[in-house]
């Protein structure tokens, strides 16, 4: 079946470092997204992205946050200045129509210290 | 205001001992309701798409059903492999999807 790979399973940061979320998608998927888990908390919306732009973001998307796909393949998560607050998993998933067959991958947990 | 509440947020049930679980969405414009089922430190695994008030869906111990206003999720038999955390999301006129908080079911042999 197929899955949403995401990379690397758990990175930690010091605080105001800059990190890279990456995730490959479901190769004939054509809307890509990014949630969070804080822990204890719910699945939060973060950004999506179609036809090459972002869609819709959330307000915890500023403008530390920016997403990519580089490369056809590859679809990333980039936090410039990472904030304690930023610990939580990263979820990535995407889905072929936008409105059904959500697939999440096993998410990034970041830790930053 | 939380547009999708999830209850109970805990159940623990005898191996065997059927249960629901219930979704509830207060706005209107649904697109889909979502049933996802989450095992610690992993992401969600999908379950169920329900799009229309009267639609079913079934998979092995596991059914669901959705209303005008709610969904519910019926577990049959549960057996200790359906613990988890069972997560409602819900897709309004947009292509997000908005999370409940989870029921965390535990099944005792």
């Amino acid at each position: 079946e197929p899955e949403v790979t995401q990379t690397p399973s758990h990175q930690v940061t010091q605080m105001g470092q800059e990190v890279i979320l990456r995730c490959v998608p479901i190769s004939n998927h054509l809307y890509f997204y990014w949630y969070r888990q804080i822990l204890g908390q719910k699945v939060e919306f973060l950004v999506s992205f179609y036809n090459n732009e972002i869609s819709e973001k959330s307000e915890i998307f500023d403008d530390q946050f920016s997403v990519e796909r580089p490369d056809g393949s590859n679809f990333t998560l980039k936090i410039r200045s990472t904030k304690l607050e930023d610990s939580a998993m990263y979820f990535c998933a995407s889905s072929w129509t936008g409105v059904d067959g959500y697939t999440f991958g096993s998410g990034t947990r970041l830790t930053v210290v | 205001e939380d547009q999708v509440t999830q209850s109970p947020e805990a159940l623990r049930l005898q191996e065997g001992e059927s249960s629901s679980l219930n979704c509830s969405y207060t706005v209107s414009g649904l697109r889909g309701l979502f049933w996802y089922r989450q095992d610690p430190g992993k992401g969600p695994e999908f379950l169920f798409t329900l799009y229309s008030a009267g639609e079913e869906k079934e998979k092995e111990r596991l059914k669901a059903t959705l209303t005008k206003k709610e969904s519910f999720l019926h577990i049959t038999a549960p057996k200790p492999e359906d613990s988890a955390t069972y997560l409602c999301a819900v897709s309004f006129n947009d292509y997000k999807l908005s999370f409940g908080a989870g029921t965390t079911v535990t099944v005792r042999a």
